[in-house]
């Protein structure tokens, strides 16, 4: 089973800043990464998938990159809309697919 | 638009059975693979099942593996979880989730608003 882990576990941040969320595979997933916004009392929200490409209606702030282990989302600069949890998944190696075990985006 | 709506959660003594729904709309659903993703309250997100676009391919987290069946009815746009021998971790909202292929390929897009899973006694 590949393992997901995602730092920080919690990401304080003003809006207008940028925020970096990190996430690591315990082995190579190729490109087959994806990301998910969960605010409270919601479902997960598709972001970002085959690492890199946005999700539809996804705005432009949001970008993901990286490749084999290691991976970043990034949001350019923080709305107040964006405070959420945000997991990350692999798809490459499955059963089963796995996440990460989220990083939570809160206002600083 | 794409929606998704589970039914079928409740609170259930351990050991016993309960049985989810999910009906879907706004898409072809004998054209998509299907997801059963669940999170207990407060915690991460743990797939449970995946069924391929004719059913011909299921797949199950090993955590329930033996105990849950997925199942799914394209005449009814209906996609199901049989759950039996619950236990008290089981309790979870369970979200049902559309795959974008049609084989399972595990790219999550939309999900359900979820239903509550309660096992206790």
């Amino acid at each position: 089973e590949i393992v997901m882990t995602q730092s920080p576990a919690t990401l304080s941040v003003s809006p207008g800043e940028r925020a970096t969320l990190s996430c690591r595979a315990s082995q190579s997933v190729s490109s087959n990464l994806a990301w998910f916004q969960q605010k409270p009392g919601l479902a997960p929200r598709l972001l970002i998938y085959a690492v890199s490409t946005r999700a539809t209606g996804i705005p432009a702030r949001f970008s993901g990159s990286g490749s084999g282990t290691e991976f970043t989302l990034t949001i350019s600069s923080l709305q107040s809309e964006d405070f959420a949890v945000y997991y990350c998944q692999q798809y490459n190696n499955w059963p089963p697919f796995t996440f990460g075990p989220g990083t939570k985006v809160d206002n600083k | 638009e794409v929606q998704l709506v589970e039914s079928g959660g409740g609170l259930v003594q351990p050991g016993r059975s309960l049985r989810l729904s999910c009906a879907a709309s706004g898409f072809t659903f004998d054209d998509y693979a299907m997801h059963w993703v669940r999170q207990a309250p407060g915690k991460g997100l743990e797939w449970v099942s995946g069924i391929s676009w004719n059913s011909d391919r299921i797949v199950y987290a090993d955590s329930v593996k033996g105990r849950f069946t997925i199942s799914r009815d394209n005449a009814k746009n209906s996609l199901f979880l049989q759950m039996n021998s619950l236990r008290a971790e089981d309790t979870a909202f369970y979200y049902c989730v559309k795959d974008v292929a049609m084989i399972v390929g595990g790219c999550f897009d939309p999900w359900g608003q979820g239903t509550l899973v309660t096992v206790s006694s």
